[in-house]
């Protein structure tokens, strides 16, 4: 069966601080791996998304993937409170008519001004 | 890029009525769309998965004669909840798989919230 397992959290930080969030995965066959942003109310909005091992970078945002260690992780730099959301791990397969996505349960995070 | 729409934004109607939900790409093709549904405090549940031009793949205890859905076109998925009850009441959200240099992606509608009286 495949699973992604988040820490639900909360995850409390001071605004300003770096936000690290991190998500495993049971499937090593997962080739493709997602953060999706969810605030109260609303649906998945997607952060980042990675393929390869090491980080990938964008803003305030890096997302690092470990395929050997089978963890995928979220930082967050110069966290504001309006980052304050849940954030999903999601992975999937790459292969033809398998493009579902397997979600973790999310992790709360709330900045403190 | 890579926008997803869905209408209505938020229903409520009667017991035993049926609701149509439409999901569109507005500015690609998606040949894939998914259809989720999220209840308060809960993760997002995989409903089903439409394919355009063939017949939905429904998850494990939904059932496809209630949850119909119809991917008639590569912009345009549909889910109706028919004989609705109040136990369908949740946030129904679609998401749209967008294939950009072999990569795939998938964007979500911002959801539509069915209160069933």
């Amino acid at each position: 069966q495949k699973e992604v397992e988040q820490n639900s959290g909360p995850l409390s930080v001071p605004e300003g601080a770096i936000a690290s969030l991190n998500c495993t995965y049971s499937d090593r066959g997962s080739q493709s791996f997602f953060w999706y942003r969810q605030y109260s109310g609303k649906s998945p909005e997607l952060i980042m998304f990675i393929y390869s091992n090491g980080d990938k970078e964008d803003g305030r945002f890096t997302a690092q993937l470990n395929k050997a260690s089978q963890y995928v992780s979220l930082l967050i730099r110069d966290s504001q409170p309006s980052d304050s959301a849940t954030y999903l791990c999601a992975v999937s397969r790459r292969g033809a008519g398998s493009y579902q996505l397997t979600f973790g349960k999310g992790t709360k995070l709330s900045v403190i001004p | 890029g890579a926008v997803v729409s869905q209408h209505p934004s938020r229903v409520i109607c009667k017991s035993g009525t049926s609701v149509k939900i439409e999901c569109r790409s507005l500015d690609f093709q998606a040949t894939t769309m998914f259809w989720y549904r999220q209840f308060p405090k809960q993760s997002l549940m995989l409903m089903a998965t439409s394919n355009e031009g063939s017949k939905a793949t429904y998850e494990q205890g939904v059932e496809k004669d209630k949850f119909l859905i119809n991917h008639a076109s590569l912009t345009l998925s549909t889910l109706t909840v028919t004989s609705a009850h109040p136990e369908d009441s949740s946030f129904y959200i679609c998401s749209a798989t967008q294939y950009k240099r072999s990569q795939e992606t998938q964007y979500f509608g911002p959801g539509t919230r069915l209160l069933v009286l």
